[in-house]
């Protein structure tokens, strides 16, 4: 069975800090992984994919298959990326989601 | 706007009602879903749709709950004799059968009082 894990449900930085959001999976295929970003009072929207290896509003997230993670990271964060960050796997039917983290992002 | 769009946006209804949803996804997306989310908790897959063909449903879709896709663009998703535990926010989405973005509507909220 495929599971996506986020250990942290809250998130609290300062602006122009790095942040990082951890995720990590359990699938026994080969894995096809997602980040997903809620903003407030907006519908769920696709941030990044692995598969891409791209670079998306300054975040990056690297698909580390022996320790079964990837993690979301963006070295100075901005007021603006306040939202509800949430990991997905797919099995190719299907998104699987991990429970998110909201990140908040002080002045 | 030519996302999905799912209506009703908000439902309040008594325990024990019957309450529809509808979705129309984006046009010429073969796959369509429905996820449903609780507070503080991801999207749970509940079930899938290949044109009008219903491929895949979650343990989580009781008996109470029905979809359907007839003609392979809007589906409806059924929900029958309505419990407290089925308060939640119903969201559909739908992609591309040969892309891999799933684009998500904003979502039906129900409350089931």
């Amino acid at each position: 069975a495929q599971r996506v894990t986020q250990p942290e449900k809250l998130l609290s930085v300062f602006k122009g800090a790095p942040v990082e959001l951890k995720c990590n999976y359990s699938y026994s295929g080969s894995p096809e992984l997602f980040w997903y970003v809620q903003y407030s009072r907006q519908r769920l929207q696709l941030l990044l994919r692995h598969i891409s290896r791209e670079s998306i509003k300054g975040f990056t997230a690297d698909l580390n298959k022996g320790e079964t993670s990837f993690h979301l990271k963006k070295p100075f964060a901005q007021e603006e990326d306040s939202a509800i960050y949430y990991c997905a796997l797919s099995s190719g039917s299907r998104l699987t989601f991990g429970e998110g983290t909201q990140l908040t992002v002080n002045p | 706007d030519t996302g999905v769009s799912q209506d009703p946006r908000h439902k309040i209804t008594k325990r024990g009602q019957n309450v529809t949803f509808r979705c129309d996804p984006i046009s010429e997306h073969n796959r369509l879903y429905w996820y449903r989310q609780t507070l503080g908790q991801g999207p749970e897959f509940l079930t899938y749709f290949q044109n009008e063909a219903q491929l895949e449903k979650s343990r989580l879709l009781s008996d109470r709950f029905s979809a359907e896709r007839p003609k392979g663009s809007f589906s409806t998703l059924e929900i029958q004799r309505t419990e407290q535990g089925d308060s939640a926010m119903y969201l559909c989405a739908s992609r591309l059968l040969t892309g891999n973005t799933i684009y998500f509507g904003e979502g039906s909220w129900l409350t089931v009082v």
